[in-house]
């Protein structure tokens, strides 16, 4: 049972387009939704993360978008840059429980330069 | 400060086999996760440890077992070796929950383990 569904399964952008993954979740006990960059051989590092008392979160070129009553939530790269060039991973987490933490499948992002 | 380093970074064992994979985690953490990230997938969640013990576990079976010690740092094994577990295997360290919100996951580079 897939918790946390992520499309697409991978995505070219021109430099400086706008990068958009998506993601979807069916429980709703969900209470945090961190996004996870990884580059090959190395572990998945926090981009930026997102309670669901708010339906946008931005740090520097990047945005969270949250829509709790769709059970959706987006990542979005403006500006994007080859470095940026990674798989981006969405999760979901109860944090008051177990800190169980549901990874979507991930995306591979290419940045053409 | 030091942050998550696992060992060893490749390995290769035959089924039916053992094997024990370590995690040091980053300085000051004291919460432990394991999760199996096969080729193309996300992390699936293994289970954690909060001051030596399990503290949540995933859909793994007993063969799966792990351990964590006094200075937070932590092995994950697993015995009866199938084709299937061969995968990256990721640790990951935080600090105690504050507020009731899980402290960010610093994960290590990962062990790849391959099971012919």
């Amino acid at each position: 049972q897939q918790q946390v569904k992520q499309s697409p399964q991978s995505l070219i952008v021109q430099k400086g387009g706008i990068s958009i993954i998506n993601c979807a979740y069916e429980n709703t006990a969900f209470d945090y939704f961190p996004w996870y960059q990884q580059f090959p051989g190395k572990g998945p590092a926090l981009l930026i993360a997102i309670r669901p008392d708010v339906s946008e979160k931005k740090e520097g070129r990047f945005t969270i978008s949250f829509n709790k009553s769709a059970k959706q939530f987006s990542l979005h790269i403006m500006d994007s840059q080859p470095g940026d060039s990674a798989t981006y991973f969405c999760a979901a987490i109860i944090a008051n429980r177990d800190d169980k933490i549901i990874f979507g499948k991930g995306t591979r992002l290419h940045i053409l330069p | 400060e030091t942050g998550v380093t696992q060992s060893p970074t490749h390995l290769i064992k035959t089924r039916g086999q053992q094997v024990t994979l370590r995690c040091s985690s980053q300085s000051g953490h004291n919460t432990v996760s394991w999760y199996q990230q096969a080729l193309g997938q996300g992390p699936q969640f293994i289970f954690q440890y909060y001051r030596e013990e399990e503290n949540g576990r995933g859909n793994f079976p007993p063969r799966f077992s792990g351990l964590q010690f006094p200075n937070y740092s932590s092995e994950l094994n697993v015995n009866a070796l199938e084709l299937d577990d061969s995968a990256l295997y990721l640790c990951a360290s935080s600090l105690e929950r504050i507020g009731g919100y899980a402290g960010e996951l610093f994960f290590g580079e990962g062990s790849r383990l391959t099971v012919l």
